[in-house]
């Protein structure tokens, strides 16, 4: 079972509105990812950090996107303005270190935007 | 560019029977890859990998992966399916370097039915 957790595990938000959601790494893992899968399990990559430092993120997070990963706090993903096109599964996942491809994955926060 | 392909979306088999998921991969370099299972309402979960060596690889719960250079395949088997074993599995390319370059396949979903 997976150690890295995701909380809520259901989130519905209005067009509009801020979502949030957060995870906790599985412990010693400096490296978190976050990845959004579609219902047509698609996946695709968001940002990644470093302990605390963003490593890489994709145009569609620096615009209506925002994470963090303060020390001693979960990290955390949120969109400022939900659409309904945002609509998915988002699935945080933790690494040993950048070069170590294996992730481990979260359960994950279904969103839905109505 | 790289990219996988898993041929079948859905695959029914009799429990008790053996299973073979499909998978060939795209990528001109040397490829790491990954077979993850996602039961439902859970996330990702790794069953195993390939980095080199020995090409049949063992995973948990029964599951065996060969990797084939020639035919850029690798393909998950798993000699008796069990009812427990209904998920989707996906097959994962990754790049040498950073894990954001990882490739999902679109996954395939295993139906275990009664023999």
């Amino acid at each position: 079972n997976s150690k890295v957790i995701q909380t809520p595990r259901y989130l519905v938000k209005g067009q509009g509105q801020k979502a949030k959601m957060r995870c906790i790494p599985e412990k010693g893992h400096p490296v978190v990812f976050w990845y959004q899968q579609n219902k047509n399990n698609e996946f695709k990559f968001l940002i990644n950090f470093q302990n605390q430092e963003v490593l890489q993120q994709i145009d569609m997070t620096e615009k209506r996107f925002s994470a963090e990963c303060p020390s001693n706090s979960p990290c955390s993903l949120e969109i400022q303005s939900s659409e309904a096109g945002d609509s998915a599964l988002y699935l945080c996942a933790s690494s040993l270190s950048q070069g170590q491809n294996t992730l481990y994955f979260g359960a994950g926060t279904r969103l839905s935007v109505l | 560019a790289q990219s996988v392909t898993q041929p079948d979306a859905r695959v029914t088999v009799s429990e008790g029977a053996s299973l073979q998921l499909r998978c060939k991969y795209s990528y001109s370099g040397t490829p790491y890859l990954f077979w993850y299972v996602q039961y439902p309402r859970q996330g990702l979960q790794l069953l195993l990998k390939y980095y080199s060596g020995d090409p049949v690889v063992q995973g948990v719960n029964g599951f065996e992966a060969e990797f084939s250079k020639s035919n850029s395949s690798f393909h998950l088997r798993k000699a008796s399916v069990h009812w427990s074993d209904s998920a989707v599995y996906f097959c994962v390319l990754s790049s040498t370097g950073f894990a954001s370059a990882l490739t999902f396949g679109s996954g395939t979903k295993v139906i275990p039915c009664l023999p």
